[in-house]
């Protein structure tokens, strides 16, 4: 079956500028889990949503980070005024129905490379 | 914030060895996973602890929770060319809604 999706896989882009991932969570996964992966490092949390809601955004760095999953199925990933700092791999996970005991399954990842 | 030490950082195998691999918490955990990870892809899950002094295996591959819910280790007998990888140990603490804490990583190579 489908697993976790993202698109794109590889963005380039300019210091200063927006970009927007996104993630296609497991068909009927309610808990959806975005991390950032630097490189040589594990995956940190950003913001984890159930269902439209972002249940935990504690993760999230500072506000030019922001994410949404308006109808409980598709997040995106938001990065207002990029900077070199934000390169690094964004992974998305989603869950059955979220919660310390349930499985997350990652996508492969968006790599993000700001110049 | 919580944080995960894992060790080693990486080690470098011949196949058929035995491989061991650890990670300490500085406060309490109530899961601990161990990942691996492929290049260009995703971790994908590995072994699940959810009780402390919990031993479980998967195929070649064992895990234990510590009894003092602060530390894991993951073993892998025989090993075999595609076991080469990043592995990862994650938990969850107390409270947690299900965002995973991991470690840095333990890179396996396979010995020239």
């Amino acid at each position: 079956g489908a697993g976790v999706s993202q698109t794109p896989s590889n963005k380039v882009t300019e210091k200063g500028k927006y970009v927007e991932l996104r993630c296609d969570p497991i068909s009927g996964h309610t808990a959806l889990y975005w991390y950032r992966q630097s490189l040589g490092q594990g995956p940190e949390f950003l913001i984890y949503f159930q269902g439209t809601g972002a249940a935990d955004d504690s993760g999230l760095p500072n506000d030019r980070f922001f994410a949404v999953r308006p109808e409980g199925s598709v997040s995106t990933l938001k990065i207002q005024r990029t900077e070199r700092g934000d390169s690094a791999v964004y992974l998305c996970a989603s869950s059955l129905l979220g919660g310390s005991t349930d499985t997350q399954y990652f996508g492969p990842g968006t790599r993000l490379t700001v110049l | 914030g919580q944080q995960l030490n894992q060790s080693p950082q990486s080690m470098f195998i011949q196949e058929g060895e035995d491989v061991s691999m650890n990670c300490t918490s500085s406060s309490i955990f109530n899961t601990w996973l161990w990942y691996k990870q492929d290049p260009g892809e995703g971790p994908v899950l590995l072994i699940a602890l959810y009780k402390a002094g919990e031993l479980t295996s998967n195929g070649r591959l064992t895990a234990q929770f510590g009894i003092t819910r602060k530390d894991s280790f993951l073993n892998i007998s025989a090993s075999i060319p595609s076991d080469v990888g990043i592995y990862f140990c994650a938990g969850q603490g107390r409270g947690s809604q299900g965002n995973l804490i991991f470690g840095k990583g333990t890179k396996l190579s396979v010995k020239p």
